[in-house]
């Protein structure tokens, strides 16, 4: 079974630091470039960050530039987000979304997502 | 970057009737790089439409897309009770991806 799955969400306060996981099963994970896309509450849909295939190269949204780092372990079939300097504005689902190849690069394998909140 | 704005708002219509969202991108998009995806309350969002207008396999024919350079459409032929939904034009053809934000399909 094609899946994405997403960890590590939670309440942080401002100015802290969290971890995202997101785990690929069920296909070759590191054939393609692999992004994370976030919802605030209520709001619509924005990219925040790519990686491609092989790690080498990396681009951020410019609302989180210099504050997360995307990285991957195609070992373990892994991406991360670290997201360091965390502000409200950061609360938010976080989504994993690649494309399997098939409609590329159209995102059709979506994570469900995890929640973070940032708040004191 | 490249805007998509989506119209409109929110669309009210009834079963049985025909959907016709928009997407209007602020600079050209390469057709080969606009989708539309739908999303339900509490769940990710599921690709409808690449490349403008093909459907991935499971996407029933109702939906169809269609549209180039700077003015995309999302037709819904036949309302069903499953399609009142959000749902998002985006754009890959250019750095950063973009997402328009999303109209609001509702049962009248």
């Amino acid at each position: 079974q094609v899946q994405l799955v997403e960890s590590g969400g939670g309440v942080v306060q401002p100015g802290k630091s969290l971890r995202l996981s997101c785990a690929a099963s069920g296909f070759t994970f590191s054939t393609f470039a692999i992004h994370w896309v976030r919802q605030a509450p209520g709001k619509g849909l924005e990219w925040v960050a790519i990686i491609s295939n092989d790690g080498g190269i990396k681009y951020y949204a410019d609302s989180v530039k210099g504050r997360f780092t995307i990285s991957r372990d195609n070992s373990k079939n892994t991406l991360f987000l670290q997201m360091n300097s965390l502000r409200a504005e950061d609360t938010a689902v976080y989504y994993c979304a690649q494309s399997s190849g098939y409609y590329y690069p159209a995102f059709d394998i979506w994570g469900q997502g995890t929640m973070v909140t940032v708040s004191s | 970057e490249i805007v998509l704005t989506q119209s409109p708002g929110t669309l009210s219509l009834s079963p049985g009737e025909r959907a016709t969202l928009s997407c209007r991108a602020s600079q050209s998009v390469s057709s080969s790089y606009l989708a539309w995806y739908q999303q339900k309350p509490g769940q990710a969002p599921r690709l409808l439409i690449y490349g403008a207008s093909s459907r991935p396999t499971g996407i029933p024919d109702r939906f169809s897309g269609s549209g180039s350079g700077t003015d995309f459409t999302l037709t819904i032929s036949r309302l069903e009770t499953e399609d009142f939904a959000v749902y998002y034009c985006q754009q890959y053809g250019s750095s950063p991806v973009t997402f328009g934000q999303g109209t609001r399909l509702e049962i009248k």
